[in-house]
């Protein structure tokens, strides 16, 4: 069972936006402002798209962007591309040098 | 910045494994480190962090008490001494590195070494 609970799927037409929920509770994701994003294509490795809730990584365009509110944070992406279609993942910080990081979810471009 | 792991492979169920991961690239020695796994078709789960000297380490309870992180800074080397190893450990191990001594954000991925336990 994973520690943040993530839609399991989302979709969008090109051009778009859609958002990407992440929540936790008053232990993770309320607690700390260490939430990040990975994008994961099938068969790839990770990578960084967010830090420390609404941070981009280095050469990840301004289309991606990351918020929180209470519990919940969230990502979206704005202009979708064909590019943008893989699996979203959420991480934060759960304190005790803890981390967990969400069950992940599955962006299909339409 | 590159990380590259190995020592992955099939091992049977109560058997050790260890793995390793070479950094390049940047200052390995003022960095956290960590090790991600994935189950086949699966999420991503941390296993376990280490801090730039190598002095403070932490891990997920699925795997206190059986694993064992540590690094070796003279040789931007990573590891995972993976003990008693049962059929749930299977999944591709990556390592990742911090954006600094402790900021939990996986900055960097290596592409990752397959395990895989099975009798």
């Amino acid at each position: 069972q994973s520690a943040l609970t993530q839609p399991p799927s989302v979709s969008g037409s090109p051009g778009q936006s859609v958002t990407i929920s992440c929540t936790g509770t008053s232990s993770d994701v309320g607690d700390y402002d260490y939430v990040s994003w990975y994008q994961q294509h099938p068969g790839k490795a990770p990578k960084l798209m967010i830090y420390d809730v609404n941070k981009r990584a280095s050469e990840v365009p301004d289309r991606f962007s990351g918020s929180k509110s209470g519990n919940t944070a969230s990502l979206t992406i704005s202009g979708l591309q064909a590019d943008d279609e893989a699996d979203y993942y959420c991480c934060s910080y759960a304190g005790n040098y803890h981390v967990g990081f969400g069950g992940g979810t599955r962006l299909t471009i339409l | 910045v590159q990380l590259v792991e190995s020592g992955g492979g099939v091992v049977q169920p109560g058997r050790s494994l260890r793995l390793s991961c070479a950094g390049s690239g940047f200052t390995f020695s003022t960095y956290g480190m960590y090790w991600v796994r994935q189950a086949p078709g699966q999420g991503l789960e941390w296993v376990a962090l280490i801090s730039d000297d190598g002095n403070d380490k932490y891990y997920a309870d699925s795997v206190r008490g059986r694993f064992t992180i540590s690094r070796d800074n003279s040789k931007n080397t990573l590891h995972l001494q993976m003990d008693r190893l049962s059929t749930e450990d299977t999944a591709l191990y990556y390592c990742a590195k911090d954006m600094g001594r402790f900021r939990f954000v996986f900055h960097y991925w290596g592409p990752g070494t397959l395990v895989t336990v099975s009798s």
